[in-house]
């Protein structure tokens, strides 16, 4: 099972910071099966990257993807009040599917 | 656009058999580039992948729980559901039902979520 171990486990940032989010993962993950969620407080998660930098319907361009192998980063360029939340990582480059276990971005 | 609804108990008894169904709506489950699947989160805790199946009837278990999960499919009714056995206060979470994209498994709708409780 590919473990991924997301860091900081709290990021404390103010809007209109950059944030910048960590994963790695246990194993070499192919690209394509590199994706980034964001989950608001009482809602489901919401699908934000996918094959590690690609955005996904409707995100916004502030968000962006990048990384390989190992190793995988989420940036933020500007953060708006709607994107104080927690995010997650996924890959399903070799079975079993696993999540990052979140980084919670909260504001300063 | 397409929906996602989960359906079933919101309390289960020790022991007793988890079953909750996902009906889909604004699009068909029978399309050969997508999976469906649950994923579920305990209160105040990550996200875990419990399995995913393909309106083929082809299935994917996490092996954490195979054991004790079904995932089957309805294309008549536009639905798929899950079965988990023997639960314990441990299956206290809520439960997701989503879309998994074919080429690359990131879950790109999801179900608003249901809480599922395990207690006597």
């Amino acid at each position: 099972e590919i473990v991924l171990t997301q860091s900081p486990g709290t990021l404390s940032l103010s809007p209109g910071e950059r944030a910048t989010l960590s994963c790695r993962a246990s194993q070499s993950v192919s690209s394509s099966y590199l994706a980034w969620y964001q989950q608001a407080p009482g809602q489901a998660p919401r699908l934000l990257i996918y094959g590690a930098s690609s955005r996904a319907t409707g995100i916004p361009d502030r968000f962006s993807g990048s990384g390989s192998g190992t190793d995988f980063t989420l940036t933020i360029s500007r953060l708006e009040p709607e994107d104080f939340a927690v995010y997650y990582c996924q890959q399903y480059g070799s079975s079993p599917l696993t999540f990052g276990q979140g980084t919670k971005v909260e504001i300063k | 656009q397409l929906q996602l609804q989960e359906s079933g108990p919101g309390l289960v008894k020790p022991s007793e058999t988890l079953s909750l169904t996902c009906t889909v709506s604004g699009g068909s489950i029978s399309t050969s580039n997508y999976y469906w699947g649950w994923i579920r989160q305990p209160p105040g805790k990550g996200l875990e992948w419990i399995g995913s199946i393909h309106y083929s009837g082809s299935t994917y278990y996490n092996p954490s729980l195979k054991s004790r999960v079904t995932i089957s499919v309805d294309t008549s009714k536009n639905q798929f559901s899950l079965r988990l056995s023997s639960v314990t206060a441990a299956d206290t979470a809520v439960y997701y039902c989503a879309r998994l994209e074919g080429s690359g498994w990131s879950l790109d709708y999801w179900g608003q979520g249901t809480l599922v409780t395990v207690s006597s």
